[in-house]
């Protein structure tokens, strides 16, 4: 079945450190996505790409990066420098293009210890 | 700058009771507007996508419609296990080429007692 897998389902980081989540999908989209969803916050924007080795920064960029090297892989590091990493992380793919909705994967909640 | 605003945040049902869930949204030049649902701990599901004035979509108990400035996610005799977050979200033409990105609101609780 096509699909997008997060991993792990929970993470927990210790202050200072660097993590990385996961995002893997098998849609042949070319449009991947990460949001944050905070309570009462809704969904905001990380970090997109819509084609390999090319991404941009959502609304809410600092203290995290990301890559593309693959079509089907689009990890994030949630950095040091990210006060306030404690959230749940959603990956998304898509269609490049407009009309074309999401489809998300099932999340990684993240805490700081 | 797009803004999507979803009204009420949280709503409380018994089961049968029918209702609506509001979503408004400014945006330059709507290319799609979306409905989600999630449950707790979960990633968001797709339910609908309408993209002008004047559609509207069913699925089961629920029916979408959508206006020049708002949409309406109508519930018609919910069941418990319509229990989740609805979200809803924009995509706008204003945006080049970062088209395709979502705006989303900020999401409507409902919780269907039996």
């Amino acid at each position: 079945d096509g699909g997008i897998t997060q991993s792990p389902k929970y993470l927990f980081r210790k202050e200072g450190q660097n993590v990385t989540l996961s995002c893997e999908q098998n849609l042949n989209h070319d449009a991947m996505y990460w949001y944050r969803q905070d309570p009462g916050q809704g969904l905001r924007l990380i970090y997109y790409s819509q084609i390999v080795n090319d991404f941009q920064k959502g609304d809410i960029a600092e203290g995290y990066s990301v890559s593309r090297e693959k079509k089907e892989s689009f990890p994030l590091t949630v950095t040091s420098a990210q006060k306030n990493p404690t959230a749940f992380y959603l990956c998304a793919s898509s269609i490049r293009g407009f009309g074309y909705g999401y489809t998300f994967g099932s999340g990684t909640r993240l805490t700081v210890v | 700058e797009d803004q999507v605003t979803q009204s009420p945040e949280a709503l409380r049902l018994q089961e049968g009771e029918s209702s609506s869930l509001n979503c408004s949204y400014t945006v330059s030049g709507l290319r799609g507007l979306f409905w989600y649902r999630q449950d707790p701990g979960k990633g968001p599901e797709f339910l609908f996508t309408l993209y002008s004035a004047g559609e509207e979509k069913e699925k089961e108990r629920l029916k979408a419609t959508l206006t020049k400035k708002e949409s309406f996610l109508h519930i018609t005799a919910p069941k418990p296990e319509d229990s989740a977050t609805y979200l809803c979200a924009v995509q706008a033409s204003n945006r080049g080429t970062s088209g395709s990105r979502l705006t989303f609101g900020e999401g409507t609780q409902l919780t269907v007692n039996p």
